[in-house]
């Protein structure tokens, strides 16, 4: 089993509408989780980091659900900007917190 | 805002030769890392430096890898003897501090490998 599993997509979308997708985790001591946006061929950016309460940065929603291992995001009012591959990533204490990351979710807006 | 450099952006070289790939991390970071993106697939982490010296490697780091800090500045990947699965993109990161209390690692731009 993968240490973290995304949904591959590709998610289309039309803009302005929402668009939620998950990623699962394996190592149940996890400890910190985020979320990064890729362009094609581009670096990772940081999207947001994922808290236990959840959180909103804007139009972007985190959750982390640790009883089922998975973590959540929710973009709102989509933009073409958006159109972007998802990157779950997670670390612990058993890679040494090193970063463990998703293969990612490809979004794809259409105006 | 500071920003992680790296050179070469593309670089295309022949099966048996050794690539040296160039980061220059952001000034005030201790930390820094060497990723591998294979086109398609997801990030590997390869290895992290800190204090001049590694502190955490993969499976993937052999001792075809290497890496340097031969300045106060720069980060040198070296991989010696490439074959065609060494084809990736190459993404050099650097960060305050580790990944223990999620500080954000920074990445560069990437350097795109080729081996033929």
């Amino acid at each position: 089993r993968k240490e973290v599993e995304q949904d591959p997509g590709p998610f289309n979308v039309p803009e302005g509408a929402t668009v939620a997708f998950n990623c699962t985790y394996s190592n149940s001591a996890s400890q910190s989780f985020f979320w990064y946006r890729q362009d094609c061929r581009k670096e990772p950016k940081l999207l947001m980091s994922v808290y236990s309460s959840g959180n909103e940065d804007g139009r972007f929603t985190a959750q982390l659900n640790r009883a089922s291992q998975y973590i959540s995001l929710l973009i709102r009012d989509s933009k073409l900007s958006d159109s972007a591959t998802y990157l779950c990533v997670v670390n612990h204490k058993d890679s040494n917190y090193q970063l463990i990351w998703g293969a990612g979710t490809k979004l794809i807006i259409k105006p | 805002e500071p920003e992680v450099t790296q050179t070469p952006s593309h670089q295309v070289t022949q099966m048996g030769q050794e690539v040296i790939l160039r980061c220059v991390p952001i000034s005030n970071h201790l930390y820094f890392y060497w990723y591998r993106q294979i086109l398609g697939q997801k990030v590997e982490f390869l290895v992290s430096f800190y204090n001049n010296e590694i502190s955490e490697k993969s499976e993937i780091f052999d001792d075809q890898f290497s890496v340097e800090r031969p300045d106060g500045s720069n980060f040198t990947l070296k991989i010696r003897s490439t074959k065609l699965e060494d084809s990736a993109m190459y993404f050099c990161a650097s960060s305050v501090s580790t990944g223990t209390s999620g500080n954000t690692i920074y990445f560069g731009e990437g350097s795109w490998l080729t081996v033929v």
